[in-house]
């Protein structure tokens, strides 16, 4: 089982602030990084999978980088938004046969108005 | 298309009673795969299904087990259950898996009194 971490545990941020999170991930056997959001009373929704080290990948206002020789990954937020409110988790795939993913704790950030 | 559907949604159970949990998978979706979810642990690891074979098994009890019908529909049981087992049990299906992303369901919070 791998050892994934997220950090910060929670952040705080005002609305439009710039934010990000780190997701630290064995650099061994890398196979792939995953990023969802998961909103209260919801499922969690996939944000991004990045398989190759230098990765980057967007979505609106959401981004993400990949550094999988340094095992490390970073989630960007540009200028946060009250709905950006929710927990970040990224995973790991334990091996390249199928879904065992391990998660990291998770950053949940939450945005004031 | 229809999402990943759990059912029951919410359920009480008695410490020694057995449950059994439901997952229907988004057409299409071979892996499905199941995590539970604790205030302390965060989302940890069952199994996953694919093509009917588990293949792949998180560190759990025996107590926990699973399989998959041909139509990829997937259920888990708990046997003898503990106080320790009150979680929100997660499926999630994807294609094949891997670097795959995964689609959640919504989820069962099961309560053992």
């Amino acid at each position: 089982i791998l050892n994934v971490e997220q950090s910060p545990q929670s952040l705080h941020v005002q609305e439009g602030d710039s934010t990000n999170f780190t997701c630290s991930f064995p650099s061994s056997n890398f196979y792939a990084l995953h990023w969802y959001r998961w909103e209260t009373a919801k499922s969690p929704e996939a944000l991004f999978v990045m398989t190759l080290n230098g990765d980057e990948k967007k979505k609106g206002r959401i981004s993400a980088t990949l550094n999988t020789k340094e095992g490390y990954s970073y989630l960007y937020i540009k200028g946060s938004q009250p709905e950006d409110s929710a927990t970040y988790l990224c995973a790991s795939p334990d091996n390249n046969a199928g879904n065992m993913l391990t998660f990291g704790g998770g950053t949940r950030l939450m945005v004031k108005p | 298309k229809a999402g990943v559907t759990q059912t029951p949604r919410y359920l009480i159970k008695t410490r020694g009673q057995q449950v059994t949990l439901s997952c229907s998978p988004i057409s299409g979706h071979r892996s499905v795969s199941w995590y539970q979810q604790t205030p302390g642990q965060g989302l940890q690891f069952l199994f996953e299904y694919f093509s009917e074979t588990q293949r792949n098994k998180g560190n759990f009890p025996g107590r926990f087990s699973g399989r998959q019908f041909s139509n990829s529909r997937s259920e888990m049981n708990v046997s003898t259950l503990e106080l320790g087992d009150s979680a929100l049990y997660l499926c999630a299906s994807s294609l094949v898996g891997g670097a795959d992303v995964l689609t959640f369901g919504a989820g069962s919070r099961l309560t053992v009194l």
